[in-house]
């Protein structure tokens, strides 16, 4: 299977702890973007990566949140200090180098659940 | 800022009938993209289609088609002869350059 790949596809931690997702985007995108869905609602922007760089950050990322991708490859997305209102589904999609706004392709994302 | 507005919270409909779902949109940018997504409920958004703004063209596609009106900043998409398998929700996006701003959603039934 050769799309957009998001791990754990689960996750259930504790107030306070820190949680850390990963998503491997298709192999020849150069455009990685997180999204957060709650329940009810379409997903909202988090931030956005070409290649290596951190190109956009949504106000929604607070200083709890850190994304990386350090090799224009994968991507991680981190929570520290996990609250309750982090409850949410973390999405990543992916999209081609072109110079058209082609469609995001988007993996089945990294339900989180904050006890 | 970039709204989307799907004033449709749900809808149910019995097999082989048509599904419209509408969308309204904001923007002031000149150059935009829509598009919609299909969420079933393993929870991947897959694309079904996209229309920039400068091509009010409607189209029908298998199954599928769009009405795209920019006077009314209206962006309708249609399913005919709706099946099970369609039964999803279903999300209105907005694309300035890259990020997507969605709508809430519409969850379409279809029922056997």
């Amino acid at each position: 299977d050769t799309g957009v790949s998001q791990n754990p596809r689960h996750k259930i931690t504790k107030r306070g702890q820190n949680v850390t997702f990963r998503c491997d985007p298709i192999s020849e995108h150069n455009r990685l973007y997180w999204y957060r869905q709650t329940l009810g609602q379409g997903p909202e922007f988090l931030t956005y990566f070409q290649n290596e760089a951190q190109l956009e950050k949504s106000r929604l990322l607070s200083d709890r949140f850190s994304a990386e991708r350090p090799k224009g490859s994968f991507s991680t997305l981190e929570i520290q200090r996990t609250e309750q209102g982090d409850s949410a589904m973390y999405l990543c999609a992916s999209s081609p180098p072109t110079g058209e706004n082609t469609e995001a392709f988007f993996g089945q994302g990294t339900r989180l659940t904050v006890v | 800022a970039q709204k989307v507005t799907q004033a449709q919270t749900e809808i149910s409909v019995v097999e082989k009938e048509d599904v419209t779902l509408d969308c309204v949109y904001e923007t002031r940018d000149t150059t935009y993209y829509l598009f919609w997504y299909k969420q079933p409920p393993s929870g991947e958004l897959v694309f079904l289609i996209r229309r920039n703004s400068f091509d009010e063209q409607n189209e029908i596609s298998g199954r599928y088609s769009w009405n795209f009106q920019k006077s009314t900043s209206s962006f309708n998409f249609t399913i005919t002869a709706s099946q099970v398998v369609d039964s999803a929700v279903y999300f209105c996006a907005l694309s300035d350059l890259y990020k997507l701003s969605f709508g809430a959603g519409t969850t379409v039934t279809v029922r056997a």
